[in-house]
């Protein structure tokens, strides 16, 4: 079936960076676009950004700007997302979504089973 | 940024009662495509978001028919007819009008 299948948690220094993959099975990862949301520890959902799996084009949020970078690896299946200059507010579960688009936008389907980063020294 | 509204954010039901979310949006969610990019997502315990409608009013594959989304610009309605035990979690609304894409903060659906 149709899945996305994330990296193991890990726990990370202030200022180090951090590289979540999202491997894709049951379907051609370029075929969808991928978006990656992020949950702090009992708070809501937050949008970072998504990456066109077809040409590799990015858009990032405008609070990750600078800081977070998108990319894929076709050969693999694999999309990745990358956190640099780690802070204790960057500790939360980051999700990778597959986007299904009707016209100009659409929905997430499916959703990765989360990954968990813990900033902390 | 569209701002998403939900109310209430938590919500008791007893099982077998219907239940009912509101979320309302800060502009319109109709594109001129004529799609109104309203969706909605449920979180169980200890799960990632999994879609349950999409566009307003329809349900995403293998979601039961007691879940229906309903409304229409900026002001939109989850219902839950005949809440079951597997009801329970956090049920958010998103829209996917305008980017960034945002959420409502949530209701927390739970059994009495």
């Amino acid at each position: 079936q149709v899945q996305l299948v994330q990296s193991a948690a890990e726990v990370k220094r202030p200022g180090a960076s951090v590289k979540v993959s999202c491997e894709a099975s049951g379907y051609t990862l370029t075929s969808h676009p991928i978006h990656w949301v992020r949950q702090a520890p009992g708070q809501g959902l937050e949008w970072m950004g998504w990456i066109n799996t077809a040409n590799g084009n990015t858009k990032y949020s405008e609070k990750l700007q600078g800081r977070v970078t998108f990319t894929r690896d076709t050969s693999a299946n694999t999309a990745y997302m990358e956190v640099r200059s780690l802070r204790s507010e960057d500790t939360a579960v980051y999700y990778c979504a597959r986007q299904f688009a009707r016209g100009w936008s659409g929905w997430f389907d499916p959703w990765g089973q989360g990954t968990l980063i813990t900033v902390s020294s | 940024d569209i701002v998403m509204t939900q109310s209430p954010l938590s919500l008791p039901v007893s099982p077998g009662e219907s239940a009912s979310i509101s979320c309302r949006s800060s502009r319109s969610l109709l594109h001129s495509n004529g799609n109104t990019y309203l969706d909605w997502y449920l979180q169980k315990p200890g799960q990632s978001p999994q879609l349950l409608i999409y566009l307003v009013s329809n349900r995403a594959s293998g979601v039961p028919d007691r879940f229906s989304g309903s409304g229409s610009g900026t002001d939109f309605t989850l219902k839950i007819s005949r809440v079951e035990a597997e009801d329970v979690g956090v049920y958010y609304c998103m829209q996917a009008l305008q980017t960034p894409p945002t959420f409502g903060p949530g209701t927390k659906v739970e059994i009495k």
